[in-house]
């Protein structure tokens, strides 16, 4: 089975702290996505990467930077945390394929800025 | 640009119920889409999936068939379950395109005994 392992699953930080949030990947997929998840705004991309040290802006990347030194790993990070970052955040993979293709999320992080 | 449409909800139904939740996608090229749930407190999980025209994805029960005519992609199920309480997203990914699916907003199911 495909996993998807997100580090922390409940995180609290205070605002303005720097805050990383690591996602490894066991299926050698090319394609990796941090998402985040609100109550009535649905899935939010953030970053996606399509190969080691590529990386793309996604709709929100605002107060966010990722990290993609190694091909299972992609991290997201929160420059300087604050309240309005309080979220689910979601990392997921998927291969790249000639048949569309399945995305695998992992089971998310509970961020909580305070 | 991709796009795709679920119904709002949350769709209340009692337990053996049947359910349909609509979507309806628009895509430049020939999809492949998809249905993904997430129960409470999860990352979401593929339910099923279907690559072509007319074909019937299945799983646990649930069922969703591609119509090119119609764009559509509808989930449905004959008797639901309250552990069927979730939230379902339909999704399109192009083959040979971007490497971005495209979600709908979520579906939210709750299924009372």
């Amino acid at each position: 089975d495909v996993k998807v392992t997100q580090s922390s699953r409940y995180l609290v930080k205070r605002t303005g702290e720097k805050v990383f949030l690591e996602c490894v990947q066991d299926m050698d997929h090319e394609n990796m996505f941090w998402y985040r998840q609100d109550p009535g705004l649905g899935l939010r991309l953030i970053y996606f990467s399509y190969d080691v040290k590529m990386k793309e802006k996604g709709d929100i990347p605002e107060g966010y930077s990722v990290s993609r030194e190694k091909k299972e790993r992609f991290s997201l990070i929160l420059e300087s945390a604050s309240t309005n970052q309080t979220s689910m955040y979601l990392c997921a993979s998927s291969p790249t394929t000639t048949s569309g293709n399945t995305i695998y999320f992992g089971e998310g992080s509970w961020l909580t800025v305070v | 640009g991709n796009s795709v449409t679920q119904m709002e909800g949350p769709v209340t139904l009692s337990e053996e119920a049947f359910l349909t939740i609509n979507c309806t996608y628009t895509a430049t090229g020939y999809p492949s889409l998809f249905w993904y749930v997430q129960y409470p407190g999860e990352g979401l999980q593929l339910l099923l999936k279907a690559t072509k025209a007319d074909d019937k994805g299945s799983n646990k029960g649930f069922e969703a068939t591609y119509r090119k005519e119609t764009t559509s992609f509808h989930l449905e199920k004959g008797s639901v379950q309250v552990s069927d309480s979730a939230v379902y997203f339909c999704a399109l990914s192009e083959p040979g395109g971007s490497y971005i699916p495209t979600f709908g907003r979520g579906t939210s199911l709750i299924v009372h005994p």
